[in-house]
């Protein structure tokens, strides 16, 4: 079946701009996840949804980061006002029901904030 | 201390060989245990579960130290497919809290 998707694959903005990414996880998938990975570093959690559950935001590095899930299913990461530091690829990942089940990732989004 | 720490490696193999990495953890209530595995520019993979007992996978071996709080992955008789990053996975508590990935080992297997 399919996996996870994520538009756009690439993502050229100026510092300033607001940019919107997007993840579809698997269909059926409860648990969706948000996470980044500068060059040469690990992943770095963002943000958990997990049914109707209100997410867990704990690792948002500011508020200008938010996202939300519609419908239980697709997923819009939004960052306001790019910074340069905010360059790195943006991972989404879906897992059946929860963190303890099999994490799918998507192929990411690499933003370039110039 | 960090959540999860990994040697960066990284390890330069021949093939054929055995290697093993670690990984150690600081939160004492961890339950659940993970390797990613994660080729260049590409997306994590799950490559297995770590089991209290310890568990295998053709030739992958997965242990877990709860005294000690790490973890080891062995992959023995390497082949050049396995040149990747492998990333050591931790839940931070028990129950449905996020994974926290470390930074990875990178592995390069040589012909």
């Amino acid at each position: 079946g399919a996996g996870v998707s994520q538009s756009p694959s690439n993502k050229v903005t100026e510092k300033g701009k607001d940019v919107e990414l997007r993840c579809d996880p698997i269909s059926g998938h409860t648990a969706l996840y948000w996470y980044r990975q500068s060059l040469g570093q690990g992943l770095e959690f963002l943000i958990y949804f997990q049914g109707n559950s209100a997410p867990d935001k704990s690792g948002l590095p500011s508020d200008r980061f938010s996202a939300e899930r519609t419908g239980g299913s697709v997923s819009t990461l939004t960052i306001q006002r790019t910074q340069q530091e905010d360059s790195a690829v943006y991972l989404c990942a879906s897992s059946l029901d929860g963190p303890l089940d099999t994490q799918y990732f998507g192929p990411g989004t690499r933003l370039t904030v110039l | 201390r960090k959540e999860v720490e990994q040697d960066p490696g990284p390890f330069n193999v021949p093939e054929g060989a055995t290697v093993a990495f670690n990984c150690t953890y600081s939160n004492s209530a961890s339950q659940s245990f993970f390797w990613y595995r994660q080729d260049c520019r590409k997306e994590p993979k799950l490559l297995m579960s770590v089991y209290s007992s310890g568990n295998e996978d053709g030739r992958f071996t997965a242990q877990l130290n709860r005294a000690s709080q790490y973890i080891s992955l062995l992959i023995r008789d390497s082949k050049l497919s396995d040149s990747a990053t492998y990333l050591c996975v931790v839940n931070r508590n028990s129950g449905n809290t996020p994974l926290v990935f470390g930074k990875g080992t990178r592995l390069s297997v040589i012909a």
